[in-house]
């Protein structure tokens, strides 16, 4: 599965959009984008994966390059409770599937 | 509520003593997957099953094992326990394992060996 690299940690100020940028620059063409985010030693909760088109749902928008290298999660409106990590995951399309989160990013919203 | 129940919530148990955490998926969800989280640390892959079967390993102890039953839950067993293997150990669920699906995870099963 391809690498991704993600800041360590960012501050959004409350109201605000969050957006979490993800690089994926080896990306193969049957990889989806996924993300996940963590609220204080909560499980991982699902939020958004896409192919190649943007993705929206009632969480975030999710911005994926032409290229497919990079995306972007948007969180339109941030709130405290959007404080987490934030993980960017590129998974392929296959049966014996080692689903491997990196450390994420750290999004602290700020009142 | 994800769906996925773990049980115990919390475990204290001491060295070289043997565990079993508990892992019931979502209704219908035939794959499960074990992580590892040790403070501050990310989330460690273990292994996960499909249908009863291993599919996928990652850097799980000898110490360590699983078994999805029948009925689809899972059990992890520790072993010979040591002050390392602290942690919180999350079960997560998906409909199968292929590209496309979401992971549901449980609540975890905070591990504490003294």
């Amino acid at each position: 599965d391809a690498k991704t690299t993600q800041p360590p940690s960012m501050d959004c100020a409350e109201g605000r959009a969050a957006n979490l940028p993800c690089n994926h620059s080896t990306i193969s063409g049957n990889e989806y984008v996924y993300w996940y985010r963590q609220i204080h030693s909560q499980g991982p909760q699902y939020i958004i994966h896409g192919l190649k088109n943007n993705e929206t749902n009632e969480m975030a928008s999710l911005i994926i390059t032409e290229d497919r290298k990079s995306s972007t999660l948007i969180l339109p409106h941030a709130t405290l409770r959007d404080t987490a990590v934030y993980y960017c995951i590129v998974r392929v399309a296959k049966r014996d599937d080692k689903i491997i989160f990196g450390k994420g990013t750290r999004l602290h919203i700020l009142p | 509520d994800s769906g996925v129940t773990q049980t115990p919530k919390h475990l204290i148990t001491a060295t070289g003593q043997r565990v079993t955490l508990r892992c019931s998926p979502r209704s219908g969800d035939l794959s499960v997957y074990w992580y590892q989280q040790s403070l501050d640390q990310g989330l460690q892959f273990l292994i996960q099953y499909y249908n009863g079967e291993e599919r996928a390993k990652g850097n799980i102890l000898e110490r360590f094992s699983a078994q999805q039953f029948p009925d689809l839950h899972s059990e992890l067993n520790l072993s010979s326990l040591e002050l390392g293997d602290s942690a919180l150990y999350f079960c997560a669920s998906s409909a199968n394992p292929r590209g496309g699906e979401k992971l549901f995870f449980g609540s975890g099963t905070q591990l504490s060996v003294l």
